[in-house]
Formats: C-alpha cells, structure tokens, sequence
C-alpha cells in the first residue's frame, strides 16, 4: 500500500497569513497520463471531509482561490494565502492513484 | 441538491453484522462510483472498497475483502455497505463518497457518516 505522511501534524496560525502543509508518499503519485493523483480534503470539526483539490493542483467547484495545491511525483503542498476562521479543520492528502486508496495522517489547522 | 444520505447509527455485538446504505439523490447514479471509507476514533481514514454504480463492478481493500459486501440499486439509487463478523476495532464512522467514473474529479460528495459501534 501507498504510505502517505503529512507535515507538521499541527498548525497553529493567524488570521490573514499565509499556512502551508507538506504530504509525500513513497512512491510516486505521477500516472502516465501526466496527472499527479493526490487530493486534499478538509474536515471541519463535525463535519464530512470537503474536497479542496483534486488531481494535485485542481480546484475543486466552489472552493476559494485562496488555497491552491502544488508538487509533482511524491512531493505535495497545500498552501492557503490567507488563512480565515472558517479554515479551521484537519486537512488529509489522499492519494487515489492505486488502491487501496490511503490518507495521510491529518494536519490540524487551528487559530493562534 | 447532490446530496448522499446515510442510513442512521448502529450498535451490534462482537460477530455479528451491519448493513449501512447511502441513498444518492441530486444526480445520475449510474455517472459516478460510490466508495466507502472509514474514520476509527484516533485512526486514519481508510478505504474499504468501491462500486461502479454502472456496472456493479466492485473492489475492496484486501484488509475486508473477506466480510465487506457493497451492493447497489439503481432503481432506488442506494449503495449499501454490508460487514460481517464485526469486531470491536471496527467501531467507526463509515462514510460513503462519490466518484465521477471515467473522469477523475475528486471525492466530491460525501454522505454525513454512519457511526457503527462494536460492543458486548
């Protein structure tokens, strides 16, 4: 199985600056197609997870252009430009390249 | 609106078996899969397995592929999950997520989750 890790594992942050989380797998996440096969989800607290970006850099429909996603082969970032109230959560990196489909541990996302 | 609703939370004893269902509305069923993932209390996600709600073509993770069942109809447009032989450490909240079949955009519905709690 595809091992999936995140870093850090906590992120304390301040309203209107930027955050930034790290997800690597070991093994790469790049399909022939050209396509890198990592998503990121957040889970509000009592909430279902959201999808934020798929396919490593696409936004999902309705999400703000404040978070944008990077990386390539086994290297992924999830950047929020601005982070709001309402980014509180715990973001996951999921790779759906192979199954079984395999999360990363969590990044909690709280304020400062 | 798109929406997956699941059916509500289950107790069962250490043996026996739970069925949950996730009822799609909002959408053509059969355009899109329907996965099932897990959340256990301090766990990670984990993926159970997947239907083709076309097809009916599953996959399962070989970690329950010998007492997961997952079922689907398309009449009604209900996915079900189905574990037998339950154990305590499957006590969690089961989740059903859809997937576009031959596009890939994404988990980018989800159902509220269903909690399921194994206890004598």
């Amino acid at each position: 199985d595809i091992v999936m890790t995140q870093s850090p594992l906590s992120l304390p942050v301040t309203p209107g600056a930027p955050a930034s989380i790290s997800c690597r797998s070991n093994q790469t996440l790049l399909h022939s197609n050209g396509y890198n096969y990592v998503d990121w989800y957040l889970q509000k607290p009592g909430q279902s997870p959201q999808l934020l970006i798929y396919l490593g850099s696409n936004r999902a429909p309705g999400v703000p252009d404040r978070f944008s996603g990077s990386g390539s082969g086994a290297d992924f970032t999830l950047k929020i430009s601005r982070v709001e109230a309402e980014d509180v959560g715990v973001y996951y990196c999921m790779q759906p390249l192979q199954t079984p489909f395999t999360f990363g541990p969590g990044t909690k996302v709280d304020l400062k | 609106q798109v929406q997956l609703v699941q059916s509500g939370a289950e107790v069962k004893k250490p043996g026996a078996s739970v069925r949950i269902s996730c009822k799609a509305s909002g959408y053509t069923f059969t355009d899109y899969a329907i996965h099932w993932l897990r959340q256990a209390p301090g766990q990670k996600f984990e993926w159970v397995g997947w239907i083709n709600a076309a097809d009916g073509h599953t996959k399962y993770s070989k970690k329950f592929q010998d007492r997961v069942t997952i079922t689907r109809d398309t009449s009604a447009t209900i996915a079900y999950l189905e574990m037998s032989s339950l154990r305590s450490d499957d006590t969690a909240v089961y989740f059903c997520a859809r997937i576009r079949l031959f596009y890939y955009y994404g988990m980018d519905v989800w159902g509220l989750g269903t909690t399921v709690t194994v206890s004598s």
